[in-house]
């Protein structure tokens, strides 16, 4: 059982590039999430999915987009890197209720 | 105003003693609330779980909820080394979505 399965685990960018960073859950719950880790701040969220075909924006959204393409899998996409992308992203599932989130096993993305 | 406030420590206690971990939340209209533990380099995972005031009490875990006072606690009795990580408060919020403090720098002193 693997859970929510993020990749890649480590990325180093140029200012400029883009990329899309991947996740899937086999937990066939409803609702997913990308997150934002850095020193001090806490987690913050960038985007979410209630549902399949359903996204919404969260505390951050600037400069990220996003694809709910099945139930399973969630991407996210940097369309121009910057160095303030610069972060370890957390995706998460969950399907509500006292079990909270599931989450990956993290993305450190260095932008240069 | 930050929604959910924590104290970024380190708190440092010695092994086997009782390790208090707090946290208040902004919206008084918050129902259910989480405990993670996030261990260095690795992702978070939830250790705790509680939605009535009062204490809920899992092992060496207890989770403290006063709605009134907008508050949260964890307390870890018999406090291990292997306990040692960031302890993140998170607060549910409209649409499933869980808002999460900074996290407190637990230290345990063998």
């Amino acid at each position: 059982n693997a859970g929510v399965t993020q990749t890649p685990k480590f990325q180093v960018l140029k200012t400029g590039q883009s990329m899309t960073l991947q996740c899937a859950q086999d937990m066939n719950h409803n609702s997913m999430y990308w997150y934002r880790q850095d020193p001090g701040m806490g987690l913050r969220l960038i985007y979410y999915s209630a549902s399949e075909g359903t996204t919404d924006k969260g505390e951050v959204p600037n400069g990220y987009n996003v694809s709910r393409l099945n139930k399973r899998e969630f991407s996210l996409r940097l369309e121009s890197a910057a160095p303030s992308q610069t972060s370890v992203y957390f995706c998460a599932s969950s399907e509500g209720g006292q079990d909270g989130y599931t989450f990956g096993s993290g993305t450190r993305l260095t932008v240069v | 105003q930050k929604e959910v406030e924590q104290n970024s420590g380190p708190l440092s206690v010695p092994e086997g003693a009782i390790a208090s971990l707090n946290c208040t939340y902004s919206d008084r209209g918050s129902q259910s609330f989480f405990w993670y533990r996030q261990y260095s380099g690795k992702s978070p995972e939830l250790i705790m779980f509680i939605y009535s005031n009062g204490d809920k009490e899992d092992g060496r875990f207890t989770a403290q909820l006063n709605k009134a006072s907008q508050y949260v606690s964890l307390l870890i009795r018999d406090s291990q080394p292997s306990d040692s990580a960031t302890y993140l408060c998170a607060v549910n919020t409209v649409g499933n979505k869980l808002v999460f403090g900074a996290g407190t720098i637990l230290r345990v002193k063998s």
